[in-house]
């Protein structure tokens, strides 16, 4: 059964810690996402990646980094650089230039205390 | 500058009736739209799309309808139903620029039953 999956479900973090949120696919896309999403917001792109050992900025990649050493995976670090951390982050991933979209995952819920 | 525009960031409407949720764009090189649908804590979920050479799809309840000349596109739920409520996301796609998608920034709808 394929899919998209972030783990933990919920993170709490004190600050000043870095923190990593995981992201694995089975559906064999090429490209992964992450998005933040604060209340009442939209989707704002963190940084995604279209191609295993490459990825890009998105709109607010400040205080985060990534990784895209294999194909079914794009972890997530949220650093203490990152001034305001709390937040939804949504992973989702697609084919390459494919009209379907995206499949995102369920989410992490990132709580800093 | 946005790209994608949901300038209603609410709507509410009677079980029953039709709920109606437009966006609006002013890339004219978008070539695909999609709708997403949100429920808190969740993940988006792929409800409906349109490729940009048509102007009507409709899926069961859902239609979705572009206007290309007006670049605006509009999702009509009919009969809504309290399920329905969540969030949707408008989206949009350019083939030529990879697989990336612009979101707007997304329409609560509240079905009262």
């Amino acid at each position: 059964d394929g899919g998209i999956t972030q783990s933990p479900k919920y993170l709490f973090r004190k600050e000043g810690q870095n923190v990593t949120l995981s992201c694995e696919q089975n559906l064999n896309h090429d490209a992964m996402y992450w998005y933040r999403q604060d209340p009442g917001q939209g989707l704002r792109l963190i940084y995604y990646s279209q191609i295993v050992n490459d990825f890009q900025k998105g709109d607010i990649a400040e205080g985060y980094s990534v990784s895209r050493e294999k194909k079914e995976s794009f972890p997530l670090t949220v650093t203490s650089a990152q001034k305001n951390p709390t937040a939804f982050y949504l992973c989702a991933s697609s084919m390459a230039h494919h009209n379907y979209g995206y499949t995102f995952g369920s989410g992490t819920r990132l709580t800093v205390v | 500058d946005q790209q994608v525009k949901q300038n209603s960031p609410s709507l509410s409407v009677q079980e029953g009736r039709i709920s109606i949720l437009n966006c609006d764009y002013t890339n004219s090189m978008f070539d695909y739209f999609l709708w997403y649908k949100k429920y808190p804590a969740e993940g988006p979920t792929f409800l409906i799309s349109i490729s940009s050479i048509k102007d009507k799809n409709e899926d069961g309840r859902f239609t979705v309808f572009l206007n290309k000349s007006a670049k605006h596109l509009s999702l009509h739920i009919v009969p809504s139903q309290p399920g329905d409520s969540a969030v949707y996301f408008c989206a949009a796609l350019n083939n030529n620029a990879g697989n990336m998608l612009t979101f707007g920034g997304g329409t609560r709808l509240m079905v009262k039953p």
